[in-house]
């Protein structure tokens, strides 16, 4: 699976957005960006993903550019809850053989947000 | 509850002793993920279980580290000859297939210390 970098940490004021970049330069044709974040003490949760359209759900958007390299994940309204480590990992699609049940992660963005 | 549980949720045992970790998955999710947390590190994957068989066993440090999965629902990760470098969050996921762009449901984790 193709390598992403993340920046170590950031800050974010409550109830503005959060936008955490993540590069994914050497991605494949066939792989997928996906977003997990993991609150102190839990277990990662899944957030989103996308191949090269953009997605939105109840949690984030996530935008692709075009041509695949990086992505940047939006957490429209950041709230005192939304601190945690976001992951960014690059998954090959189902069907496409090798080890495509696993996630890499890598160390995340630590995300604070403050009041 | 529906999610993935784990336990116990803390351990704390002593160098050389016999651990047992329990991952109890999402009814019906066929896919069972065991990864590692060392402090300030992202998860680490360790074995994969496709119903009962060990799929990927890759990840597993040596060969002290041991995961079965008899029935294809509960898993559990055993460490014979517990070391200090063991201690960690031995963190469990499932997913209904193995082979999607579903997502990982992660448990919140068994934290273990070896004095």
């Amino acid at each position: 699976d193709a390598k992403t970098t993340q920046p170590t940490s950031m800050d974010c004021a409550e109830g503005r957005a959060a936008n955490l970049p993540c590069n994914h330069s050497t991605i494949s044709g066939n792989e997928y960006v996906y977003w997990y974040r993991q609150i102190h003490s839990q277990g990662p949760q899944y957030i989103i993903h996308g191949l090269k359209n953009n997605e939105t759900n109840e949690m984030a958007s996530l935008i692709i550019t075009e041509d695949r390299k990086s992505s940047t994940l939006i957490l429209p309204h950041a709230t005192l809850r939304d601190t945690a480590v976001y992951y960014c990992i690059v998954r090959v699609a189902s069907g496409s053989g090798g080890s495509n049940y696993k996630l890499t992660f890598g160390k995340g963005t630590l995300l604070t947000v403050n009041p | 509850g529906a999610g993935v549980s784990q336990t116990p949720s803390n351990k704390v045992t002593e160098k050389g002793k016999y651990v047992e970790l329990r991952c109890d998955p999402i009814s019906g999710h066929t896919a069972l993920y065991w990864y590692r947390q060392s402090l300030g590190q992202g998860p680490e994957f360790l074995i994969y279980f496709q119903g009962t068989g060990a799929a990927d066993d890759s990840g597993l440090p040596n060969d002290r580290f041991f995961a079965v999965r008899p029935e294809g629902s509960v898993s559990t990760l055993k460490i014979q000859r517990t070391e200090r470098g063991d201690s960690a969050v031995y963190l469990c996921a499932s997913s209904l297939r193995p082979h999607s762009t579903g997502e990982l449901f992660f448990g919140e984790g068994s934290r273990l210390t070896v004095l």
